[in-house]
């Protein structure tokens, strides 16, 4: 059980196009969805937390008009990166939580960007 | 605010041989701890987590950590490793008083060796 998808696994874009990132939690309700960057030899930064149904929080430093945010269901948020550059190249990763697990987040395999 | 520190960015070790991975952190409410392993490329797996109760938690993969609560320590243990325990290691740390939002640690990189 507590298992979280995402969607692509790996992408290439040129500079200055938008990527989509889904992140589903496949056999629970996620209620709260977080997004995690992870740049190579480095530790997960935590991005922003989304609620289902409410905007997202975000980090401070990030970008909330770059890295659009959308969780509309309870088993699917949506991170976006749009107009791209090559240093919003890195490893993505998501997260998701449920009520009955409010103390520990189960994690997505990861979404590796390369922005060209 | 909660942080975690990972004292060891690399731990080189011969295989069957054992190794502890140290994890301190600093938070001033009751924590939750967790161990997660990343094989290249990949996501994050559970290791073990501490919640509540015995100090003492097993894992998988043979791994172990003790929550010391005076010495805010969560020290990574296991008693002999295998090739295939090669990966980078995150201690993390989560509370109530922080939103339940995890903190990671730098991470530590495990080199097993021949």
């Amino acid at each position: 059980g507590a298992v979280v998808s995402q969607h692509p696994s790996w992408v290439i874009c040129k500079s200055g196009t938008s990527v989509k990132i889904e992140c589903r939690s496949l056999d629970f309700q996620a209620t709260t969805m977080f997004w995690y960057r992870q740049f190579p030899k480095q530790s997960l930064m935590l991005m922003a937390t989304s609620n289902e149904g409410s905007k997202a929080t975000y980090e401070q430093g990030v970008e909330k008009d770059k890295f659009l945010i959308n969780h509309a269901s309870l088993t699917l948020s949506t991170l976006t990166v749009t107009s791209a550059h090559p240093e919003d190249s890195s490893f993505y990763i998501c997260s998701a939580r449920d009520w009955a697990h409010s103390n520990e987040q189960f994690f997505g395999p990861g979404t590796r960007l390369t922005v060209l | 605010a909660q942080s975690v520190t990972q004292l060891d960015s690399q731990v080189p070790v011969f295989e069957e041989a054992p190794v502890e991975l140290r994890c301190n952190y600093s938070s001033s409410v009751s924590v939750y701890l967790f161990w997660y392993v990343q094989y290249p490329n990949q996501g994050l797996q559970l290791l073990l987590k501490y919640l509540s109760g015995s100090t003492l938690v097993k894992g998988i993969n043979g791994f172990e950590a003790e929550f010391n609560k005076s010495q805010t320590s969560f020290h990574l243990r296991k008693p002999s490793v295998h090739i295939s325990d090669t990966a980078e290691y995150f201690c993390a740390v989560n509370s109530k008083a922080a939103g339940n939002k995890l903190t990671f640690g730098g991470g530590t990189r495990v080199l097993v060796k021949p």
